[in-house]
């Protein structure tokens, strides 16, 4: 079955540390996000990638990085940067149909959960 | 800049009362697109319904029902005879359009409990 698959599903760092999150998609889909969730906040944007080899900023890219060196792959770093990383991270991707991509709904991985001890 | 909002943070139903969550928006464009996601307790949001800003008609889906009003700019969703299952946390989102920057703003979500 396609899907995405997101790991690890529960994630612990100490400060200081650098953490990557895993996203995997096999829905042949072109573009791919990031989104942060925190309690209340509903899901902030924090980088997407409608093709391979590029990527840009969401909205809050601040203390994170990706890469997107495959379509089916698209992990981000949690770096030493971010000074509050705890919460629950979600992937999604999106395919591309004509020249309208926004008509497109994005299809979401089952998240990580991340904790700064 | 686009914006949603979604004014009820959490309601309380008992099994088989009907409830309607809000969702108001803002946008520029005149070609957009909203969407109703639901997040389950286990996290992953799932997909419900999609609307192009030129088609106002309302969508039925079982036990679920939109109604999109341009006039006010809302989208909102009602579930009729709510069940146990229903419990979850619902998001409206928006999406710039048409073209391969656009992407979702969502809104805050409401959490939906439903009292058996």
């Amino acid at each position: 079955d396609g899907g995405i698959t997101q790991s690890p599903k529960y994630l612990f760092r100490k400060e200081g540390q650098n953490v990557t999150l895993s996203c995997e998609q096999n829905l042949n889909h072109d573009a791919m996000y990031w989104y942060r969730q925190d309690p209340g906040q509903g899901l902030r944007l924090i980088y997407y990638s409608q093709i391979v080899n590029d990527f840009q900023k969401g909205d809050i890219a601040e203390g994170y990085s990706v890469s997107r060196e495959k379509k089916e792959s698209f992990p981000l770093t949690v770096t030493s940067a971010q000074k509050n990383p705890t919460a629950f991270y979600l992937c999604a991707s999106k395919r591309r149909q004509g020249l309208d991509w926004g008509y497109n709904e994005q299809f979401f991985g089952p998240g990580t959960r991340l904790t700064v001890l | 800049a686009q914006k949603v909002t979604q004014a009820q943070t959490e309601i309380s139903v008992v099994e088989k009362e009907d409830v309607t969550l809000d969702c108001v928006y803002e946008t520029r464009d005149t070609t957009y697109y909203l969407f109703w996601y639901k997040q389950p307790p286990s996290g992953e949001l799932v997909f419900l319904i999609r609307r192009n800003s030129f088609d106002e008609q309302n969508e039925i889906s079982g036990r679920y029902s939109w109604n999109f009003q341009k006039s006010t700019s809302s989208f909102n969703f009602t579930i009729t005879a709510s069940q146990v299952v229903d419990s979850a946390v619902y998001f409206c989102a928006l999406s710039e359009a048409p073209g391969a920057n656009s992407k979702l703003t969502f809104g805050k979500g409401i959490t939906l409990s439903v009292r058996p």
